[in-house]
C-alpha cells in the first residue's frame, strides 16, 4: 500500500497562475483533508471532505477550491496564485476524527 | 486560531536524556493526538489519548492528559538522535471530523 500520495512534490508559480494539487489514498478512508504549513504556524486546515461527495471549509479556505473526485482522490486548486500562498501543502486521510495519515507534501512557491 | 499550543517552542537535549513537551488547549475534546514530523516530511501519528484516559504508553513514549487543566504532556524517555524532529499535538474539534494542530515543539537530540 502506498498510503497517501501527493503530486507534484515541488512547484513554482507566477502570481496569477493556476494549478491543481493532487492527492490520493489507498486505505479506503472516508475523510480527506488539505492543510498548509507555514514556519512557526503548525498546520492549518484549508478544506476537508468528511465523505465522498461532501466538502467543507476549514480555517483558511480563501483562494482555494477542492474537489472530492471519488473516495480515493481529493484535489486542491489555486485559481489565481498569490505570494501569500507560498507554503508547504499536506494532504491527509482518516477513517473518522481519529488518526490521520499524511502525504509527503508539496512545496509551492509563488513569485 | 489554534486549539493546541505546545511548550517549549524548542528543546535541545543530549542523547539518553528524557524530553518533555507540553500542550495546552482551549475547548472540550474527545481525544488528543501527538504527531512527529521529520524535516521535510509529512506528519506521522505517534499516539492518541481519549478524554477519559489519564495516561498512555507506547514504547518510549508516555502521554498524560489532564482535562481539568486542558493540558497534555509527551515524554520521550532515553532519547536518541533519531528522535530529532518537530512534535505537534492535535485536538479534535467538537464538530466534524477535524483536527486542530498546535505550532509544534522542535526537539534536537545531540549525540
Amino acid at each position: 500500500n502506498a498510503g497517501v500520495t501527493q503530486t507534484p512534490k515541488f512547484q513554482v508559480l507566477k502570481t496569477g497562475q493556476s494549478m491543481t494539487l493532487q492527492c490520493a489514498q489507498d486505505m479506503n478512508h472516508n475523510s480527506m483533508y488539505w492543510y498548509r504549513q507555514d514556519p512557526g504556524m503548525g498546520l492549518r486546515l484549508i478544506y476537508y471532505s468528511a465523505s465522498e461527495g461532501t466538502t467543507d471549509k476549514g480555517e483558511v479556505p480563501n483562494g482555494y477550491n477542492v474537489s472530492r473526485l471519488n473516495k480515493r482522490e481529493f484535489s486542491l486548486r489555486l485559481e489565481s496564485a498569490a505570494p501569500s500562498q507560498t507554503s508547504v501543502y499536506f494532504c491527509a486521510s482518516s477513517i473518522l476524527a481519529d488518526t490521520q495519515y499524511f502525504g509527503p507534501g508539496t512545496r509551492l512557491t509563488v513569485l | 486560531s489554534q486549539q493546541g499550543e505546545e511548550d517549549p517552542q524548542a528543546l535541545s537535549i543530549q542523547e539518553g536524556e528524557n524530553a518533555t513537551m507540553n500542550c495546552s488547549y482551549k475547548t472540550s475534546i474527545n481525544n488528543l493526538q501527538w504527531y512527529r514530523q521529520n524535516s521535510g516530511r509529512g506528519l506521522v501519528h505517534l499516539i492518541l489519548i481519549r478524554s477519559n484516559e489519564r495516561e498512555k504508553h507506547s514504547g518510549r513514549l508516555r502521554v498524560t492528559l489532564d482535562t481539568s487543566k486542558k493540558s497534555s504532556s509527551l515524554l520521550i524517555t532515553a532519547s536518541r538522535a533519531a528522535d530529532t524532529a518537530s512534535y505537534f499535538c492535535a485536538t479534535d474539534a467538537w464538530y466534524g471530523n477535524k483536527l486542530v494542530f498546535g505550532a509544534g515543539t522542535i526537539l534536537r537530540v545531540k549525540s
